[in-house]
């Protein structure tokens, strides 16, 4: 599975958006993006997966660039509950199927 | 969503002893369930991939003699760490794959923290 870079750590301002960066220039093409967050002490929450089209859900918007060399995962109006370390990954459907978990970003949202 | 539990949430045990964890699935059936392990202040390891009614396939540098999988049912798995020492002190998750949703939909449990004396 390709590698993924995410920057160590962000702050945000409560209310504001939050877009998390994610480069993973290796991609296949096979490969989709997922996105998961870990509440501190907690287990890791999914969040939302794409291949190469936008996608939006409840929680948060994918956005995945034209070459797939990396994606933003925007929460629209952070609140303090958003804070958590947020998990890029990119995994192929075949395989052995696992999750692989790098650093993350530790986000911060700020009141 | 659906739930993963995990039990206990937390357990202190003497060094030498065993302690099982164990991971269910409540309202879904799971061929696949995954066991990670986190040190404080550090991402999620993978240990191990275990299979309903097969054998648990080990990462590399994972002792399976010491670290004992068992996934008897589409819905329980345990993980059984052997003869602890206080280096085996960390956050256990498991994670597990609804058979029904296919290959995207994996859900965590809680996590459960062990510390060996």
């Amino acid at each position: 599975d390709a590698k993924t870079t995410q920057p160590p750590s962000m702050d945000c301002a409560e209310g504001r958006a939050a877009n998390l960066p994610c480069n993973h220039s290796t991609i296949s093409g096979n490969e989709y993006v997922y996105w998961y967050r870990q509440i501190h002490s907690q287990g890791p929450q999914y969040i939302i997966h794409g291949l190469k089209n936008n996608e939006t859900n409840e929680m948060a918007s994918l956005i995945i660039t034209e070459d797939r060399k990396s994606s933003t995962l925007i929460l629209p109006h952070a609140t303090l509950r958003d804070t958590a370390v947020y998990y890029c990954i990119v995994r192929a459907p075949q395989g052995a199927q696992k999750l692989v978990f790098g650093q993350g970003t530790r986000l911060t949202i700020n009141p | 969503g659906a739930v993963v539990s995990q039990h206990p949430s937390w357990v202190i045990c003497k060094s030498g002893t065993s302690v099982k964890i164990e991971c269910r699935s409540l309202d879904f059936q799971a061929t696949t369930m995954f066991w990670y392990r986190q040190f404080p202040k550090q991402s999620l390891m993978l240990m191990a991939t275990s299979n309903e009614g097969s054998k648990a396939t080990y990462e590399q540098g994972v002792e399976k003699d010491k670290f004992l999988i068992n996934h008897a049912s589409l819905t329980l798995s345990t993980l059984t760490v052997t003869s602890a020492h206080p280096e085996d002190s960390s956050f256990y998750i498991c994670s597990a794959r609804d058979r029904a949703s296919g290959f995207h939909e994996q859900y965590f449990g809680p996590g459960t923290r062990l510390t060996v004396t």
